[in-house]
């Protein structure tokens, strides 16, 4: 089945860090370019970064809220996808989504993050 | 970096009536490798978002034949032919073809 699973999500304070993770099945995840999406309660949705393949380079791309405090990185042998979140803000809180708009994938359910005190 | 726009931002429609939906980038989105990265997404209330349409007109599996995408260049369209009552929610294009990726404010499809 063709799949992302997303996982990680929890209740942290600000100024504290969490990784979510995204389990990819039923694609062929190491030629996927991944990226994350957020979406803030009630608001849209918000495109957070991007890893390509490792055959184009693992280049990443970063939205200029989170670039240098979150980290997106691949583990191609496990079919894993990550997201390492540092000084995070009330402002990070919402449901993260992994995606991978290049390839005809669904997107999954999502996994909560809420920063508050 | 690209600008989404969606028009209208939100829609009442008749259940049995169409309903288009209209997405305008600020920039064409042929990306190098010629196709063209434009998708359009469908949030219900309380769900995730659900892929609908990739690469301006393919219709995802399972998705109904009453939904349509269309357009060229920087202007594309999403057509419902006639609304059901489970086609409410809001609407979202996407365009991934140039970094950073980004979405239009998403509309709201309601029944009247």
């Amino acid at each position: 089945e063709v799949q992302l699973v997303e996982s990680g999500g929890g209740l942290v304070k600000p100024g504290e860090s969490l990784r979510l993770s995204c389990a990819a099945s039923g694609f062929t995840f190491s030629r996927a370019w991944m990226s994350w999406v957020r979406q803030a309660p009630g608001k849209g949705l918000e495109w957070v970064g991007r890893i390509k393949s490792k055959t184009d380079g693992e280049t990443i791309d970063y939205a200029a809220p989170v670039k240098g405090r979150f980290t997106i990185s691949r583990d191609d042998s496990r079919n894993t996808l990550y997201l390492q979140m540092s000084s995070l803000k009330t402002e990070d809180t919402g449901v993260y989504y992994c995606t991978t708009p290049g390839n005809v994938v669904p997107w999954g359910q999502g996994t909560l993050v809420t920063v508050s005190s | 970096d690209i600008v989404m726009t969606q028009t209208p931002l939100s829609s009442p429609v008749t259940l049995g009536q169409p309903a288009s939906i209209s997405c305008r980038s600020s920039q064409g989105l042929v990306h190098s490798d010629g196709n063209t990265y434009l998708s359009w997404l469908q949030q219900r209330p309380g769900q995730p978002p659900r892929l609908l349409i990739y690469k301006i007109s393919n219709r995802f599996s399972g998705v109904p034949d009453r939904f349509s995408g269309s357009g060229a260049g920087t202007d594309f369209t999403l057509k419902i032919s006639s609304v059901e009552a489970e086609d409410v929610g809001v609407y979202y294009c996407m365009q991934a073809t140039q970094s950073p990726y980004s979405f239009g404010q998403g509309t709201k499809l309601e029944i009247k």
